[in-house]
């Protein structure tokens, strides 16, 4: 079983309505939460964080945690074209000094 | 200073060859890490440095050498690497590398084709 899953998509979604990327871990003992997103030939950027169960808001990014059902979600409100890139779920391995990447979910945002 | 810089930017080495990927953090954060990326995959993790001192190898081959010299500095150096280690090489760095909490920050990586 794969430690953090997410559908590698393409997820295509038009412009202004709103994308809900997924995200579900394995390791029970994580406390903290990243999304990053990255460009295509870019690196990652950081651009959510989010340590407790609920919603968490920031500008048009709502990241959601649902500790219990081992379940972090990024919802993106009015999608603009600028969105379109790969969405990376990140947990820290509770038992070491790194976190585990998702796959990404590529996210296309057609005008 | 939010900013985690890498050189060079791009790099084409042959097989024979030896050179070194160099990276700097002025955040105070005492943990730095090098992955490696290739298409349409997450970063994969190579090293950890906590507190300037190696504390993760994951299994990487010895063409790939990590120093830390100092708190700030990371290098990779590189020598008789093969097509296959062409990818994006990614430096982060966060405040500690144990525990929760501790969101890493990437530079823009280095491109690195082996001929």
């Amino acid at each position: 079983q794969k430690e953090v899953e997410q559908n590698s998509g393409p997820l295509s979604v038009p412009e202004g309505a709103i994308a809900s990327l997924n995200c579900t871990y394995s390791d029970r003992g994580s406390q903290s939460f990243f999304w990053y997103r990255q460009y295509s030939g870019k690196s990652p950027e950081l651009i959510m964080f989010i340590y407790s169960n609920g919603d968490k808001e920031d500008g048009r990014f709502t990241a959601q945690l649902n500790k219990a059902s081992q379940y972090v979600s990024l919802l993106i409100r009015d999608s603009q074209p600028s969105d379109s890139a790969t969405y990376l779920c990140a947990v820290p391995y509770s038992s070491a000094s790194k976190i585990i990447f998702g796959s990404g979910t590529r996210l296309s945002i057609r005008p | 200073d939010t900013e985690v810089t890498q050189t060079p930017k791009h790099l084409v080495m042959g097989m024979t060859n030896k050179k070194s990927l160099k990276c700097e953090q002025h955040m105070g954060h005492r943990a730095m890490y090098w992955y490696k990326q290739k298409a349409k995959k997450p970063p994969e993790l190579m090293f950890v440095y906590s507190y300037e001192k190696l504390s993760i190898n994951e299994s990487v081959p010895s063409r790939f050498s990590p120093e830390c010299p100092n708190s700030s500095l990371l290098n990779l150096h590189l020598h008789a690497l093969q097509p296959e280690d062409s990818a994006l090489y990614l430096c982060a760095s966060s405040q500690a590398a144990a525990g929760d909490y501790n969101e890493q920050f990437f530079g823009p990586g280095t491109r690195l084709t082996v001929l």
